[in-house]
């Protein structure tokens, strides 16, 4: 049973625009969340973060939203550069523990 | 300061041979993990290790998969008898502790590229 899912596995915007990437989960213990990007053959590399107690982060250009009746967060970037264009994973923890469950992942591309 | 190293960055192997796989995590990090990600996968958590805890190991697929951590620092993941499934890339990542277990972000070595043919 996947507790964190990333519906889009790819996602095409135009720069400029903004790129929304979604994520939902299923265990309602998680209250920590974070984003992390990955460019092919690098290792993925923190982008954000949300703790529950909050329902938005923002840090330049790039905001998270989170849904906790929905069980869902929002990566959304504006404006997208073809500079981010990676793949994103979301995952998520609950204090006082130390795993980190991750999505499989949504592709974006930025198209110039 | 150097991040998370890991080597080899890719590695090869045929069926049934050993490998084993280092990870470096940044200086301080008490916190290190494995992770592995398959083609079109998702992050696979592996092991984790904290300080001298004894490490959770209830992510290994399989008793072929062993992992240590020498002296709070480098960590090294040995697969023994490869199968060709085993092929992935082999993340490793470090991060410090947070008060009461509070989660912190996880920095992340480039990963090794295993195949197994």
């Amino acid at each position: 049973d996947q507790q964190v899912k990333q519906n889009s596995p790819s996602l095409s915007v135009q720069e400029g625009r903004i790129s929304i990437l979604n994520c939902d989960y299923t265990n309602s213990m998680f209250d920590y969340f974070l984003w992390y990007k990955k460019y092919p053959a690098e290792g993925p590399t923190f982008l954000i973060s949300i703790s529950s107690i909050k329902d938005k982060n923002e840090d330049g250009r790039f905001t998270v939203f989170l849904n906790k009746s929905a069980k869902h967060l929002s990566l959304h970037i504006v404006p997208s550069q073809p500079g981010d264009s990676a793949v994103y994973f979301c995952a998520a923890s609950t204090s006082g523990t130390y795993k980190y469950i991750f999505g499989t992942g949504t592709r974006l591309k930025v198209l110039a | 300061g150097a991040g998370v190293s890991q080597s080899p960055s890719n590695k090869v192997t045929e069926k049934g041979k050993d490998v084993e796989l280092r990870c470096d995590p940044i200086s301080g990090h008490t916190a290190l993990y494995w992770y592995r990600q398959s083609l079109g996968q998702g992050l696979e958590f592996l092991i984790y290790f904290q300080g001298n805890s004894a490490p959770d190991k209830s992510g290994l697929p399989s008793d072929r998969f062993s992992a240590e951590r020498t002296g709070g620092s480098v960590s090294t993941l040995t697969i023994q008898r490869t199968q060709q499934e085993d092929s992935a890339v082999y993340l490793c990542a470090s991060s410090i502790r947070g008060l009461r277990g509070v989660p912190y972000e996880q920095y992340f070595g480039p990963g090794t590229r295993l195949t197994v043919t």
